[in-house]
């Protein structure tokens, strides 16, 4: 059974960072493109960013461009995203999802001061 | 970036009654392989969303034939027939032709 677990989410202030984790189990990980995608409260879902199977491509919405950075760790099954600057329109539930069938339970994001 | 546009914003429906749901894309989503990258999700209350139909008209392991997918290159349509209480919640759709990759507005399905 594929399970996706986040972590890391929280309430952190304006223009500061976080580090969210997805630890993957039940299935080959290093086979598999990931991504995260966010929905904000009350609203649809968008997606942020792509990592290709073997880390050698990425992909950004552009709204998080040069802000939010993903990465896996193929030997430890887990996919990160590494979020800088953050701004309150980041503030969202964030899935880890592999596209595009299976998603985590997802981790609240709150950015706020 | 490619728009997907979802009609009706939300739906009631009569349980043991069908529903339809429609997504317009702004492009064409059929890619050279032959594929069209349409994906169909059901978010319930409360849940992350999860995979109903890939590839405009296949369904997903798990999920039960009473949904079903169709389309055209830019048109597509989710039927669910003889629609039951599980089947409330929140309905995308959803393209993988290219990035970025881009989600409809959502439609709401209710019971009456």
């Amino acid at each position: 059974e594929v399970q996706l677990v986040e972590s890391g989410g929280g309430l952190v202030q304006p223009g500061r960072s976080l580090k969210l984790s997805c630890a993957a189990s039940g299935f080959t990980f290093s086979d598999y493109n990931m991504a995260w995608v966010r929905q904000a409260p009350k609203k649809g879902l968008e997606w942020v960013a792509t990592i290709i199977y073997d880390g050698s491509r990425t992909y950004y919405r552009d709204s998080v461009k040069g802000r939010f950075t993903i990465s896996r760790d193929n030997a430890k099954s887990t996919l990160y995203l590494q979020m800088d600057s953050l701004r309150s329109e980041d503030t969202a539930t964030y899935y880890c999802a592999t596209p595009p069938g299976d998603w985590g339970q997802g981790v609240m994001v709150t950015v706020s001061s | 970036d490619i728009v997907l546009t979802q009609a009706p914003l939300s739906v009631s429906v009569t349980p043991g009654e069908s529903a339809s749901i429609s997504c317009r894309s702004s492009k064409s989503l059929l890619s050279s392989k032959g594929i069209t990258s349409l994906y169909w999700y059901l978010q319930k209350p409360g849940k992350s969303p999860q995979l109903l139909i890939y590839r405009m008209s296949n369904l997903a392991s798990g999920v039960p034939d009473r949904f079903s997918g169709s389309g055209s290159e830019t048109d597509f349509t989710l039927k669910i027939s003889k629609v039951e209480t599980e089947d409330v919640g929140v309905y995308y759709c959803a393209q993988f032709l290219e990035y970025p990759r881009t989600f409809g507005g959502g439609t709401k399905l209710e019971l009456k």
